[in-house]
């Protein structure tokens, strides 16, 4: 199975806060990653696909980079409501596997 | 518009199986896959496995097998996961998600999710 890596696992920031975090996936996943954000009590919700797409409705204030194994996401001003957990995932091969997470909250 | 609804909250002893069902609209149901992954109290994702709905195909993650069985109803857009031999480890949320992207990994629509617990 490919493994996924999350990096910081929490993260304390301020709205209008610049926040980056780090994907990691082994072995070599192409592009095929994607990133979901989820809040408490509710399913995840699609963000970023093929490591740099961004899924229809969703803010331009997200965005995601990288390619092979390295990966990010980036919130270039965190708003009120991006108070969440983030989960990357590789979606390159069967199983799919999610990384463990990182947890936004404020400052 | 896309929607995907599931069944609701059960409670099920120990040794006992537990179906939850997922019912989908505004899009051709057959056309895609659907995924269950799961979610135990405070923890992180995990892929369950997935089936093709055209074809009627399914494929389990290892950790599963033999204890998960994945069907669909055409007539009814509802996809069903039945897990068996259930354990407390097992007391989680259960989602469905429709698969999406050029290999069918990308979870596009999820369901509200279900809570299943396991207690005597």
């Amino acid at each position: 199975d490919i493994h996924v890596t999350q990096s910081p696992s929490s993260v304390s920031a301020s709205v209008g806060d610049r926040v980056t975090i780090t994907c990691r996936a082994s072995p070599d996943i192409n592009t095929w990653l994607a990133w979901y954000q989820q809040k408490p009590g509710k399913a995840p919700k699609l963000l970023i696909y093929a490591a740099s797409s961004l899924q229809s409705g969703v803010p331009s204030r997200f965005s995601g980079s990288g390619s092979g194994t390295d990966f990010t996401l980036t919130i270039s001003s965190l708003q009120p409501e991006d108070f969440a957990t983030y989960y990357c995932q590789q979606a390159n091969s069967f199983p799919p596997t999610f990384g463990p997470g990182t947890k936004v909250d404020i400052k | 518009q896309v929607q995907v609804v599931q069944s609701g909250a059960e409670v099920k002893k120990p040794g006992a199986s537990v179906r939850v069902s997922c019912k989908a609209s505004g899009y051709t149901f057959t056309s895609y896959y659907m995924h269950w992954v799961r979610q135990a109290p405070g923890q992180g994702l995990e892929w369950m496995g997935v089936i093709n709905v055209g074809g009627d195909r399914t494929s389990y993650a290892q950790k599963f097998q033999g204890r998960v069985t994945m069907t669909r109803d055409t007539s009814t857009n509802t996809v069903y996961m039945e897990l068996s031999s259930l354990r407390s480890e097992d007391t989680a949320v259960y989602f469905c998600a429709r698969g999406s992207g050029s290999y069918h990994l990308d979870f596009d629509y999820w369901g509200q999710g279900t809570l299943v617990t396991v207690s005597s």
